[in-house]
């Protein structure tokens, strides 16, 4: 099946610093990509869509400046939490759609868990 | 605004069979997904709905009716390795002539099965 590659797995950083998470899909081209976070012991919660060539599409209460994302290629997107403080800190994951099946299932990433000091 | 609501908690005896619903009011639906979640790891596909009725893949099924948006996952002859949590999740159309996707999830299902 389908393989979408996240990295790092894990990262922790001080306070102030700027971490950049990577989606890749591995094995097929993904027009669109999704961001999103999880806390302990809750659901996953949309962060932002990132559509390839455009500009990325945020939820409401997600602030742009501090969550940059970029999908630059049909295999890559790019999340950077700017100035990361300590309530940053937690697990983001982000999923793909096979351009080729738009209506099918996603494509998990394993994620990243953020941990700022 | 979305609403995707599932119970909390859920508890089941192994060899039952449970029911998780999922409740929803959105606008521009375009399907329903089922993931399982065990803890620390990535979501794992379970069932992807698009029409009403019910789909069944192995011991997993889902059902879905648009007009109440509503949809159940039914797990058959539990294991004590069906212990996770069951996500809905829901794909919605928006923008200029419904042109962006983007997929929502529920507040999640935490099932334990015990023996």
């Amino acid at each position: 099946g389908a393989v979408v590659s996240q990295h790092p797995s894990r990262v922790i950083c001080k306070s102030g610093t700027s971490v950049k998470i990577e989606c890749r899909s591995l094995d097929f081209q993904a027009t669109t990509m999704f961001w999103y976070r999880q806390f302990p012991k809750q659901s996953l919660m949309l962060m932002a869509t990132s559509n390839e060539g455009s500009k990325a599409t945020y939820e409401q209460g997600v602030e742009k400046d501090k969550f940059l994302i970029n999908h630059a290629s049909l295999t890559l997107s790019t999340l950077t939490v700017t100035s990361a403080h300590p309530e940053d800190s937690s697990f983001y994951i982000c999923s793909a759609r096979d351009r080729q099946e738009p209506n099918e299932k996603l494509f998990f990433g394993s994620g990243t868990q953020l941990s700022v000091l | 605004g979305q609403n995707i609501d599932q119970p909390t908690e859920m508890t089941a005896t192994e060899g039952a069979i449970v029911q998780i619903n999922c409740t929803y009011q959105t606008s521009g639906f375009n399907g329903l997904f089922w993931y399982q979640q065990h803890a620390g790891e990535a979501p794992t596909f379970l069932s992807y709905n698009v029409l009403d009725g019910l789909e069944e893949k192995g011991r997993f099924s889902s059902f879905l009716s648009r007009s109440k948006g509503y949809s159940y996952l039914l797990l058959k002859e539990l294991q004590m390795k069906d212990s996770a949590s069951y996500l809905c999740a829901v794909s919605l159309l928006f923008g200029d002539s419904g042109g962006y996707q983007k997929v929502t999830f529920g507040t999640g299902t935490k099932l334990q099965v015990i023996p």
